[in-house]
């Protein structure tokens, strides 16, 4: 079993439409949760950036993290076509030995918006 | 305010010769992580590195894979002896102090393609 799963793998909406995408994990010791857009043969950029449980709002996206059942969530409101990329979760852990620092990552979510 | 840049941002090598891959921080970090993508595949980590100091090996192939972020100069990312199965994405990341804390920031990539 994978430490982080992403889902969907790939994901086609119309615009304007609210796009969902979530990452479960096992490891109760990552702490902190950021969500990265890949654009194709680019490098990742970080979207949203969270610590502990609860909602961020950054614009039209919002990152919701819920530690009790090791389950995070991306959404994105009133998609544009511009938002086509692959979306990859991220975690990390402060605790334990010297594996802090380091980012677990999903799998990654395809994702397409189309006019 | 330059981002983390790599090169080269592609390299072509045959199987058995050496690949150097190099990676230039954002200024004022001091903490730098590589992460390999292969095809079909999330990003997954390979090393981080302080200035003189590997702080985490763990993800490293034991053969063939070294590491280096001297006092001076970029970080280095060498595979000696290539083999087909090294073709791939591998990325440079930078940190300001240590991930668990402080976000990681990505640059471009450099693409290896084992011939």
């Amino acid at each position: 079993q994978k430490e982080v799963e992403q889902d969907p793998g790939t994901l086609s909406v119309p615009e304007g439409a609210i796009v969902s995408l979530n990452c479960t994990y096992s490891n109760s010791a990552f702490q902190y949760f950021m969500w990265y857009r890949q654009y194709s043969r680019k490098g990742p950029e970080l979207l949203m950036y969270t610590y502990s449980s609860g909602n961020k709002e950054d614009g039209r996206f919002t990152a919701q993290v819920d530690k009790s059942s090791k389950y995070i969530s991306l959404f994105i409101r009133d998609s544009q076509p511009s938002d086509s990329a692959t979306y990859l979760c991220a975690m990390s852990s402060t605790s334990g030995g010297t594996s802090y620092g380091k980012l677990t990552f999903g799998q990654g979510t395809i994702l397409t918006v189309h006019p | 305010n330059a981002g983390v840049m790599q090169n080269p941002r592609h390299l072509v090598r045959r199987r058995g010769q050496e690949a150097r891959l190099r990676c230039s921080p954002m200024k004022g970090h001091s903490h730098v992580y590589w992460y390999r993508q292969l095809p079909e595949e999330g990003l997954k980590f390979m090393v981080y590195l302080q200035k003189e100091n590997i702080i985490d090996e763990s993800g490293m192939p034991k053969e063939r894979f070294s590491a280096e972020f001297p006092k001076e100069g970029p970080s280095i990312l060498r595979i000696q002896q290539v083999v087909r199965g090294d073709s791939a994405a591998y990325f440079c990341a930078s940190s300001p102090s240590q991930g668990g804390t402080d976000t990681q920031y990505f640059g471009p990539g450099t693409r290896l393609t084992v011939l």
